[in-house]
């Protein structure tokens, strides 16, 4: 278990530049979630993953940004046209899905994003 | 709906005195509930989880909470309080069988010596 890594740890970037962020998560985990934290608040649900299959995304989550998951592995999340308010931690978290009640969920370090 | 809050931004504890971080849950499901803790420049890592089976729940490094369905609460507590234990804890609510995770604020623990 090397757990799940993200890939920057830190990106500063311009106004309206794009930017994607890499998570690979735990390898025989199905399920892969993105979140959104901001300074003083709690994480906020972004999206989710199903193998390769996008099967929720928030409305928190504009035509600006997109998620892949190919062939249920490792997943990226793109932001077009960068702004100041997507500045934030951006968080990756996988799990394997169970029988049951809800599976324990595995977070990565998370990405800085520091739109200037 | 689901929804969390943690009634404290900031706790102080001295080491060795009892923790208790509150929270209380709205959900039109029946919940499973979760407790996470958040270190400085590391992930966020699962305390202890309630899931419908024993209403006392026990977790790691001493941590447990109690789910009191007539409170709608699931507050968190640890009898004696370690330095190691300052950090960041979540309040987490989900619907249960569900995927779709609502994080409280967070509450900000400190330990004095």
């Amino acid at each position: 278990d090397t757990g799940v890594s993200q890939d920057p740890r830190h990106k500063i970037t311009k106004r309206g530049q794009n930017v994607t962020f890499r998570c690979d998560p735990i390898s025989e985990h199905n399920r892969l979630y993105w979140y959104r934290q901001t300074l003083g608040q709690g994480p906020e649900f972004l999206t989710y993953f199903q193998n390769e299959a996008q099967l929720e995304k928030s409305r928190l989550l504009s035509d600006r940004f997109s998620a892949e998951r190919p062939k249920g592995s490792f997943s990226t999340l793109e932001i077009q046209r960068t702004e100041q308010g997507d500045s934030a931690m951006y968080l990756c978290a996988s799990s394997l899905t169970v029988q049951g009640p809800n599976e324990k969920l595995f977070f990565g370090s998370g990405t800085q994003l520091s739109v200037l | 709906a689901q929804s969390v809050t943690q009634l404290d931004s900031h706790v102080s504890v001295s080491e060795g005195t009892p923790v208790l971080l509150r929270c209380n849950y709205s959900s039109s499901y029946s919940p499973s509930l979760f407790w996470y803790v958040q270190h400085p420049n590391k992930g966020l890592q699962l305390l202890l989880k309630y899931t419908s089976a024993a209403t006392l729940v026990k977790g790691i490094n001493g941590f447990e909470a109690e789910f009191k369905k007539s409170e709608t609460s699931f507050h968190l507590t640890k009898p004696s309080a370690h330095m190691s234990d300052a950090a960041e804890y979540f309040c987490v609510v989900s619907r249960r069988g569900g995927f779709k995770t609502i994080f409280g604020a967070g509450t900000r623990l400190f330990v004095k010596a």
